[in-house]
């Protein structure tokens, strides 16, 4: 089993929908939780990040965490064309001393106006 | 205020040849990560730096796989000889603290091997 499971996708949309994008985990040690949004042939930027159980919301974006069954999702409310971009969730543990931050594999979203 | 910078952004070469890459990380960040990213799947770390020094290199095939940091800012990744299964997008990203999670990443240098 993988340390982090996402779902690749593709998922596509249309305009305003609301998506709801997830992971699950295994290392109950991991204590930070990132969401990463990566558009076509560019590097992945940090979206959301969060390091407790509950619900942050920045904008039309809303991440949560429910550790207790190791499931992370992201919410995007009125979803527009520019959202249009690989989501990879991102999880970070501390172990031997140093962090380890893992990568799940990404899910692909396309947004049609 | 200058992003990750990193060249080439593509690069095309026959297996067996040598290739480099080279990253610039933001100012003032001291941790310098380079992963590797397959089509399809999430970035896996390849090495981590903390200033000069490389904390994490233990998935860094280390028989055709080296990198250097020189003076704790730019930062090399080689590799020699490549082999088809190489191709990929070699990203590199900074951080000012490794705790945070908050990385800030390069455009990538995407590699084909034929």
């Amino acid at each position: 089993q993988k340390e982090v499971e996402q779902d690749p996708g593709p998922l596509s949309v249309p305009e305003g929908a609301i998506v709801s994008l997830n992971c699950t985990y295994s290392n109950s040690a991991f204590q930070y939780f990132m969401w990463y949004r990566q558009y076509s042939r560019k590097g992945p930027e940090l979206l959301m990040y969060t390091y407790s159980s509950g619900n942050k919301e920045d904008g039309r974006f809303t991440a949560q965490v429910d550790k207790s069954s190791k499931y992370i999702s992201l919410f995007i409310r009125d979803s527009q064309p520019s959202d249009s971009a690989t989501y990879l969730c991102a999880m970070s543990a501390r172990e031997g001393g140093s962090e380890k931050l893992v990568f799940g594999k990404g899910t692909k979203l396309t947004v049609n106006p | 205020e200058a992003g990750v910078v990193q060249s080439p952004r593509y690069k095309i070469i026959e297996k067996k040849q040598p290739v480099a890459f080279w990253c610039n990380p933001i100012s003032g960040h001291n941790t310098l990560y380079w992963y590797r990213q397959n089509l399809g799947q999430g970035p896996e770390l390849l090495i981590r730096y903390e200033n000069e020094e490389a904390v994490d290199d233990s998935q860094l095939p280390k028989d055709r796989f080296s990198a250097e940091r020189l003076k704790g800012v730019d930062s090399t990744l080689k590799i020699q000889p490549a082999e088809l299964g190489d191709s990929a997008v070699y990203l590199c990203a900074s951080s000012f603290s490794p705790r945070a999670g908050e990385l800030f990443f390069g455009e990538g240098s995407r590699l084909t091997v034929l």
